[in-house]
């Protein structure tokens, strides 16, 4: 079963508008780590925000906010005023248990930003 | 500035031949992760390594080897290279004290097996 589903496979937004990028997970642990990437055209996979299993707030690093909701085991990835340089693939990942050294990313969604 | 680089960004092999994906890291941390990267299929872990000489099978080890001798270089490779392994395959670390999935990648490598 997939653990980490991204639906989306492709997304625009016109630039300056705010957008969501729709996550669901899998797991069965207590203790869990949620995370998203994005990839450029360049390549390279950009960390972008962390949420853990027991924070209570929302996290938020800049522009970007996951909207945790546990219950529904969501972890959706809003991207607000988005600009040009946002258009990418972002990928939503899974660290499960406290010290995995592994995790599980999802297939991707490539967001298109347009002017 | 964290700094990962990988051999190639682009690479074309024939079936049957042994490939060598070379990894880089200048910030002196214990774990590394070798990924191959498929459309619709997202990262999959191939092998890492939490220190020397040291290696674990990820979810899809198989036609795979890795070595690491040194800390700061991991190595992918393929004994006999074959069309399915064509694929952009990511190198990725992170230190000892962050949260397993805050990892530092790579550019990639675009592997193409004819």
């Amino acid at each position: 079963a997939q653990k980490i589903t991204q639906t989306q496979p492709g997304m625009f937004v016109q630039e300056k508008e705010a957008v969501t990028l729709d996550c669901t997970y899998d797991t069965s642990d207590q203790s869990y780590g949620l995370f998203w990437y994005k990839q450029p055209s360049s390549g390279e996979m950009i960390f972008l925000i962390y949420q853990g299993s027991y924070d209570e707030q929302n996290a938020t690093e800049g522009r970007y906010s996951l909207n945790f909701q546990k219950a529904r085991k969501s972890a959706n990835l809003v991207i607000s005023a988005s600009q040009l340089g946002d258009s990418a693939m972002y990928f939503c990942a899974m660290r499960e248990g406290n010290y995995g050294q592994n995790f599980v990313f999802g297939p991707g969604t490539r967001l298109s930003v347009l002017p | 500035d964290v700094k990962v680089t990988q051999s190639s960004r682009y690479l074309v092999k024939r079936t049957g031949e042994k490939v060598f994906l070379e990894c880089v890291q200048d910030m002196d941390h214990e774990n590394m992760f070798w990924y191959r990267q498929d459309p619709g299929l997202g990262l999959r872990l191939i092998y890492f390594s939490y220190d020397v000489k040291m290696k674990e099978k990820g979810d899809i080890p198989e036609g795979y080897s890795v070595s690491r001798e040194k800390k700061e270089r991991f190595s992918l490779i393929l004994e006999s290279a074959s069309t399915n392994q064509t694929s952009m395959y990511l190198c990725a670390h992170r230190p000892r004290d962050r949260d397993p999935g805050t990892q530092y990648f790579g550019p990639g490598t675009r592997l193409l097996v004819l």
